[in-house]
C-alpha cells in the first residue's frame, strides 16, 4: 500500500508570503495529524483530524496556520502570513485508529524555510 | 502532562560498536512508549513500541529497548552497529487513549568506518 505523501518536499518563502503543505494519508485512514519540529526542538503535535472534523486543534501556534481536510481525504496546512518561526520540518501521519498508542504511519515531511 | 527527555543530542560509534540511546519520561501512569527513526530524507519510521508485557521490546533492524519503571527509562539498544543506522531517533511517549505524541528532542546518530 502506498505511505504518508506529503508535498512539496521543500519549501523556501519570503516572510510574509503563503505557503501550502498537502498531505496525503493512506487510503482508508480517518486519522490524520500534524506535527512540526522547529529546529533542534522537539517534533510537537499540532491537531488531529478524524475524517473532515478537527478533533484536537490544541497544538496549532496561532490563527496564522489554517488546516484543512475537506471530504476526509487529503489535508492541507496553510500559513498565512509566514514569519520566520515557522519555519521547521512539518510532518503528516495518519492511522486507522484514532489513539496514538498502536503508533502512526509518517509521511517523510515538508522542509519550510522562511527567509 | 507528559514529557520525554533525551539526554544526549549527537552520539558518535564505530561501525561494529554496541550503541545505546537514552530516554526518560514523566508520566503519571504507564505510559505507552515509543522509538521512531528518521533517515536523511525519510520520514519517521517506527522501530518498536512498548505497551505492556516483557518489559524487553524487540523491533526491527536488530533494535531492542527496555522499559524500566523505577528509572523512568526507555533506553534503546543494538549490539552491533551499521553504517546504515546513521539517523536521527526520537523517543515518544502517549498516555492511555490520547491521540498526541510527545516527542523528545532526538538523538542523532553518526556511525564510523
Amino acid at each position: 500500500e502506498a505511505g504518508v505523501t506529503q508535498f512539496p518536499s521543500h519549501s523556501v518563502i519570503e516572510k510574509g508570503q503563503t505557503v501550502t503543505l498537502r498531505c496525503d494519508p493512506i487510503s482508508g485512514h480517518d486519522n490524520l495529524y500534524w506535527y512540526r519540529r522547529v529546529m533542534g526542538k522537539e517534533i510537537k503535535f499540532l491537531l488531529h483530524f478524524v475524517k473532515e472534523s478537527k478533533q484536537d486543534e490544541s497544538g496549532m501556534p496561532n490563527n496564522r496556520f489554517l488546516a484543512e481536510r475537506t471530504g476526509g481525504t487529503y489535508s492541507t496546512l496553510k500559513v498565512q502570513p509566514a514569519e520566520l518561526e515557522d519555519s521547521g520540518v512539518y510532518f503528516c501521519a495518519s492511522s486507522q485508529v484514532g489513539t496514538a498508542s498502536y503508533g502512526y504511519t509518517f509521511g517523510s515531511g515538508t522542509r519550510l524555510t522562511v527567509v | 502532562a507528559q514529557s520525554v527527555t533525551q539526554p544526549d543530542i549527537h552520539i558518535t560509534v564505530s561501525e561494529g560498536a554496541s550503541l545505546e540511546l537514552r530516554c526518560n519520561y514523566s508520566y503519571g501512569a504507564t505510559p505507552y512508549l515509543f522509538w521512531y527513526v528518521q533517515s536523511p530524507g525519510q520520514g519517521l519510521q517506527l522501530l518498536l513500541k512498548y505497551f505492556s508485557g516483557d518489559t524487553l521490546v524487540q523491533g526491527i533492524k536488530g533494535f531492542e529497548a527496555e522499559f524500566k519503571r523505577s528509572q523512568s527509562s526507555f533506553n534503546l539498544r543494538k549490539p552491533s552497529v551499521h553504517w546504515s543506522d546513521a539517523a536521527e531517533y526520537f523517543c515518544a511517549v502517549v498516555g492511555g487513549t490520547a491521540s498526541k505524541l510527545t516527542f523528545g528532542t532526538g538523538t542523532r546518530l553518526q556511525v564510523t568506518l
